[in-house]
C-alpha cells in the first residue's frame, strides 16, 4: 500500500486566491482527518470523517474553509478565499476504529502570499 | 483546561548517547497517550500508544512510560542514531476517540 497520498506537496497562492488541497486515504480505512500545523500551534484536528460522514467540524477556523468526502477514495479541502495567516502544512491522516492509530500523509505545506 | 506539555523543547545529543524525553499533561479523563516520531518535511509516524492501564511499552530502541497517577510520559531512546533526529510529540486522548490533544513536540538533534 502507497500509504495516505496528498496533493499537491507544495502550493504557493495569492491571497484571496481559491485553494484545494486533496488527499487519497488508504484502502480500507474507515476514518480520515485534516489536521494543520503551524510553528505557533502545532498540530491542530480541523475535521475528520466516518464512512465519508463529517463528524466532527469544529476545528475548522472558518467559514472560508470547507471539506468534503465524495467516496472511500477521496477527499478535498478547500480555503476561499485564502489569507497569508492560513499558510501552514496541512496533513490527512487515515485510520482503522480497531486501531485508532492515524497514519499521516506526506502533508502539502500551503504559502499565502 | 486539557493541555499537553512537552519538554525540553529542544535537545542535540551526540550520536549513541540515550536521551529522555519528558510530556506532561492534564487531560481528563484520559483514555490513551501516543507518542509519534515526525522527520522534517513528513507527516508524524505512530511510535506508541499506551492505555491507562500500561506504564510502559517498548518499540526497539523506543521506550515509552506513563504513570497515570500524576499525569507523566516519558520517551527513552536508547543508542541514539542520526536518523532519530526528528520532532516527537506526545497526543493525548481523553475519551479514546479522535479528538486529540498534540504538544508542541520536542525537537531532537542528534550529532555525529
Amino acid at each position: 500500500d502507497a500509504g495516505v497520498i496528498q496533493s499537491p506537496r507544495h502550493e504557493v497562492t495569492e491571497m484571496g486566491q481559491e485553494v484545494t488541497l486533496r488527499c487519497k486515504p488508504i484502502s480500507g480505512h474507515d476514518y480520515l482527518f485534516w489536521y494543520r500545523q503551524t510553528m505557533m500551534r502545532g498540530l491542530e484536528l480541523l475535521i475528520y470523517f466516518n464512512n465519508n460522514v463529517p463528524i466532527d467540524d469544529s476545528g475548522m477556523p472558518e467559514d472560508r474553509f470547507s471539506a468534503k468526502m465524495p467516496n472511500a477514495s477521496f477527499s478535498t479541502l478547500k480555503i476561499q478565499p485564502s489569507e497569508p495567516r492560513d499558510s501552514a502544512v496541512y496533513f490527512c491522516a487515515s485510520s482503522l476504529l480497531g486501531w485508532r492509530i492515524a497514519f499521516f500523509g506526506q502533508g502539502t505545506r500551503l504559502t499565502v502570499v | 483546561k486539557n493541555q499537553v506539555e512537552q519538554s525540553p523543547q529542544s535537545l542535540i545529543i551526540l550520536e549513541g548517547k540515550n536521551c529522555t524525553l519528558q510530556c506532561n499533561y492534564t487531560v481528563s479523563p484520559f483514555s490513551n497517550l501516543r507518542w509519534y516520531k515526525q522527520d522534517t518535511g513528513r507527516g508524524p509516524v505512530s511510535l506508541t500508544i499506551m492505555t491507562f492501564s500500561e506504564n510502559t511499552k517498548s518499540n526497539g530502541r523506543y521506550t515509552a512510560t506513563l504513570d497515570a497517577d500524576t499525569k507523566q510520559s516519558s520517551l527513552h531512546i536508547t543508542a541514539s542514531q542520526l536518523s532519530d533526529s526528528a520532532s516527537y510529540i506526545c497526543v493525548v486522548s481523553p475519551d479514546g476517540g479522535f479528538k486529540t490533544i498534540f504538544g508542541a513536540g520536542t525537537r531532537l538533534f542528534v550529532k555525529a
